[in-house]
């Protein structure tokens, strides 16, 4: 049972525009969240992450929101470029094994200009 | 400074064979990691390294598969009798500290004809 969904497998967004990735998680004891994008034939790369004891994280244009009630969180680009188009991955930690990150299936964003 | 490296980029073997997969990591990180990430999939946990000990090999699928990391530093993840449901993108990740970002190299992708 997949204990991190993301329920989209792709959003396709105009140039400028915002890009809203949605994750939810079933595991109420994962206290560190992160957001890896992935290029084509490359490894993902870390992009922002935010703790379980905070609702919000900005890093430029990505901010990340976590809502701890509702087991949902989001990232938000703005505005959107064509570089940003790639697969993004939810990924969380936390539940009684700090080594291993949990990951979604991803979310393939596509930025038309 | 030098990223994740993994060899080879890519391997093509046949069922029943022996492999093995190589990970640089950044130097100085302590903890290494082995994920597969299988098409359509997010990267799925297979071990984690804190030194030279496994902490936490529970994502290992069976006992065909076996990683070392014999100096603390460059890991082998080992594969005998492969099978063609072993095809995936083997990706290895690092991190200064267990609690910190992992880092992930470009993977190994591994095809089992």
């Amino acid at each position: 049972d997949q204990q991190v969904k993301q329920n989209s497998p792709s959003l396709s967004v105009q140039e400028g525009r915002i890009s809203i990735l949605n994750c939810d998680y079933t595991n109420s004891m994962f206290d560190y969240f992160l957001w890896y994008k992935k290029y084509p034939a490359e490894g993902p790369t870390f992009l922002i992450s935010i703790s379980s004891i905070k609702d919000k994280n900005e890093d430029g244009r990505f901010t990340v929101f976590l809502n701890k009630s509702a087991k949902h969180l989001s990232l938000h680009i703005v505005p959107s470029q064509p570089g940003d188009s790639a697969v993004y991955f939810c990924a969380a930690k936390g539940g009684g094994s700090q080594g291993n990150l949990i990951f979604g299936k991803g979310t393939k964003l596509s930025v038309k200009p | 400074g030098a990223g994740v490296s993994q060899t080879p980029s890519n391997k093509v073997t046949e069922k029943g064979k022996y492999v093995e997969l190589r990970c640089d990591p950044i130097s100085g990180h302590t903890a290494l990691y082995w994920y597969r990430q299988s098409l359509g999939q997010g990267p799925e946990f297979l071990i984690y390294f804190q030194g030279t000990g496994a902490a936490d090999d529970s994502g290992l699928p069976n006992d065909r598969f076996f990683a070392v990391r014999p100096e603390g530093s460059v890991s082998t993840l080992k594969i005998q009798r492969t099978e063609r449901g072993d095809s995936a993108v083997y990706l290895c990740a690092s991190s200064l500290k267990v609690t910190d970002t992992q880092y992930f190299g470009p993977g190994t992708r591994l095809t089992v004809l």
